[in-house]
């Protein structure tokens, strides 16, 4: 059973436009949230996370949102570049932390030039 | 400030045999977790060292086992290997609980 859904397995964006990215999540105790980023063969880079007190963090090109009653985040890029192309993972985090993280498939990003 | 290193990059081994890799996290971070990547599956948890106890453990069989040091520096062991378990597996430090994880290169394992 799928906790965090990424429905999207790959998306294409113009460069200099919005990508957004999608995740659902179906465990209510899940409170902490991160997105990553992964390029073939290397670890995932982290990008951006958000607590569940909060409903948008921001860090420069990148925001990332909370919706609590609809169990979904999404992640924004504005505007879009060339290295942004890469596989985003979409993690959440629930009790203490010792659980680890629970990813979800991943959504390929493709910055069409 | 160094990041996460794992080794070896990359590992050769035979239906049978075990393994062990090693990770060695950010300094200061004192948990350390281990993940398991395959195209089905995707990213999935292991088991979490946090002070040189497992604080938790994935779904995983008991053929997959770790352990911490006291310098936080941690390892996994895989018995008796399988074809299934070739993968990429990678190791993430955080100073403790619910904080940003900082993944390692990862170590790619092809069980032949």
């Amino acid at each position: 059973d799928q906790q965090v859904k990424q429905n999207s397995p790959s998306l294409s964006v113009q460069e200099g436009r919005i990508s957004i990215l999608n995740c659902d999540y179906t465990n209510s105790m899940f409170d902490y949230f991160l997105w990553y980023k992964k390029y073939p063969a290397e670890g995932p880079t982290f990008l951006i996370s958000i607590s569940s007190i909060k409903d948008k963090n921001e860090d420069g090109r990148f925001t990332v949102f909370l919706n609590k009653s609809a169990k979904h985040l999404s992640l924004h890029i504005v505007p879009s570049q060339p290295g942004d192309s890469a596989v985003y993972f979409c993690a959440a985090y629930s009790g203490g932390g010792a659980d680890g993280l629970t990813f979800g498939k991943g959504t390929h990003l493709i910055i069409q030039p | 400030k160094a990041g996460v290193t794992q080794t070896p990059r990359y590992l050769i081994k035979t239906r049978g045999q075990q393994v062990t890799l090693s990770c060695s996290p950010i300094s200061g971070h004192r948990s350390v977790s281990w993940y398991q990547q395959t195209p089905g599956q995707g990213l999935q948890f292991l088991f979490e060292y946090f002070s040189e106890t497992q604080r938790n453990k994935g779904n995983f069989p008991g053929r997959f086992s770790g352990r911490q040091f006291s310098n936080s520096r941690s390892e996994m062991n895989v018995s008796t290997l399988e074809l299934g378990d070739s993968a990429l597996y990678l190791c993430a430090s955080t100073h403790g609980g619910k904080t940003e994880a900082f993944f390692g290169q990862g170590t790619r394992l092809t069980v032949v």
